[in-house]
């Protein structure tokens, strides 16, 4: 059972623009909770993360909110860039847990 | 730099070879993961290691076998590969509250 998911597939969003990527979790027992970027045949690299105790967290271009009570979290990327155009996973773990689950992935082109 | 290198970015077997892919890692941290990503399913765990010679099913692990002799390294096993077996195969490790570090990856093709 899928417990992190990622039901849009795919977004297209023009350059300058927002990206809005969306993640949900069915475990409350989940405190952290990251995003990956992925390039095709390529390693996925770490993106930013945040902790159960925040609901927001910046990085740059790169905002992650996280709802707590709707278990839904989202990654914002302002402005967008071609450059951004890849795979992005949502990711999430438990404290005491060794284990990471990941969602399914949401391919976003950001056009020129 | 942290660094996750996988043995090989590419490599073709035969349908029934059995097939070591190797995975080290150079910050001494415990765990160590196995994933593999196919379209439409993203990451899904084959096997995780926690420490030195402990590992752990993941979600898919029929038809894969798992080693870790030394903490640096983590070897994912074919046993007997088959054509269902084509995939990305992504090898990660993450400190007791870090991140995860993934490899670059190796494409197995098995035909």
């Amino acid at each position: 059972d899928q417990q992190v998911k990622q039901n849009s597939p795919s977004l297209s969003v023009q350059e300058g623009r927002i990206s809005i990527l969306n993640c949900d979790y069915t475990n409350s027992m989940f405190d952290y909770f990251l995003w990956y970027k992925k390039y095709p045949a390529e390693g996925p690299t770490f993106l930013i993360s945040i902790s159960s105790i925040k609901d927001k967290n910046e990085d740059g271009r790169f905002t992650v909110f996280l709802n707590k009570s709707a278990k839904h979290l989202s990654l914002h990327i302002v402005p967008s860039q071609p450059g951004d155009s890849a795979v992005y996973f949502c990711a999430a773990r438990w404290n005491t847990g060794n284990q990471f689950y990941f969602g399914t992935g949401t391919s976003l082109t950001v056009i020129p | 730099d942290v660094k996750v290198t996988q043995s090989s970015r590419y490599l073709v077997k035969r349908t029934g070879e059995k097939v070591f892919l190797e995975c080290v890692q150079d910050m001494d941290h415990e765990n160590m993961f196995w994933y593999r990503q196919d379209p439409g399913l993203g990451l899904r765990l084959i096997y995780f290691s926690y420490d030195v010679k402990m590992k752990e099913k993941g979600d898919i692990p029929e038809g894969y076998s798992v080693s870790r002799e030394k903490k640096e390294r983590f070897s994912l096993i074919l046993e007997s590969a088959s054509t269902n077996q084509t995939s990305m195969y992504l090898c990660a490790m993450s400190g007791l509250n870090t991140e995860a570090f993934f490899g670059q990856g190796t494409r197995l093709t098995v035909v």
